[in-house]
């Protein structure tokens, strides 16, 4: 079975930095892209990033390039985001969602973790 | 940026069809995936590359897509069909994915 676990989320001060990992099992990972999207409180689904299966290609939402990092660990089955520079309105529910190439579809999704950027 | 556009809200009695757009500029030249996300819940994955169902979902969901709408159709809709219901695509021209504005489905 397929399973993706979010963690690291929690609360931060603007500016402040998290590192979001999500766990992988049930399918080889190395062999899929990854992404990170996220849901503010009440809002749409927003895609932040893409890391392709060997980590050659890797895509950002314009609005975190620069402050945001996405990497993953094959050998460890995990994607991770770091994300510095917090602004308030990063506030949201990540979530780590697994596809193949992009265009592919986002097939299997984590339950999410909730990061709060406030003072 | 590429934009796409969704109504906000669709309601629909039991039994019958609601039909969910999502409109873009030449949407039908790309491939377009649609999510179904209930209250407090992941995403689930519909309807991808326009048509195709997932295992799982029943054969009441279906889409399509041409110009500048792609469609999802929920026949004889049911209770549990109650969420809401986000388009995708992958924007090659600014290298990123798009998620629509999202509608929600209101079973009456």
């Amino acid at each position: 079975e397929v399973q993706l676990v979010e963690s690291g989320g929690g609360l931060v001060q603007p500016g402040g930095s998290l590192r979001l990992s999500c766990a992988a099992s049930g399918f080889t990972l190395s062999s899929k892209g990854m992404n990170w999207v996220r849901q503010a409180p009440g809002k749409g689904l927003e895609w932040v990033s893409y890391i392709s299966s060997s980590s050659s290609t890797i895509y950002y939402l314009d609005s975190v390039e620069g402050r945001f990092t996405i990497s993953r660990d094959n050998a460890e089955n995990s994607v991770y985001l770091q994300m510095n520079s917090l602004r308030a309105e990063d506030t949201a529910v990540y979530y780590c969602a697994r596809s193949g190439m992009t265009p592919r579809p986002f097939d299997y999704w984590g339950q999410g973790t909730l990061v709060t950027v406030s003072s | 940026s590429y934009v796409l556009t969704q109504p906000p809200s669709v309601s629909v009695a039991p039994g019958k069809t609601a039909t969910i757009t999502c409109g873009g500029d030449n949407i039908g030249s790309k491939s377009v995936h649609w999510y179904q996300q209930e209250p407090g819940q992941a995403p689930v994955l519909v309807m991808y590359f326009d048509s195709d169902r997932p295992s799982g979902i029943p054969e009441r969901f279906s889409g399509s897509n041409s110009g500048n709408t792609a469609t999802l159709a929920i026949s004889r809709v049911e209770a549990g069909d109650e969420a809401d219901y986000y388009c995708q695509v992958w924007d090659n021209d600014g290298a990123r994915y798009v998620f629509g504005t999202g509608t929600k489905v209101t079973v009456l």
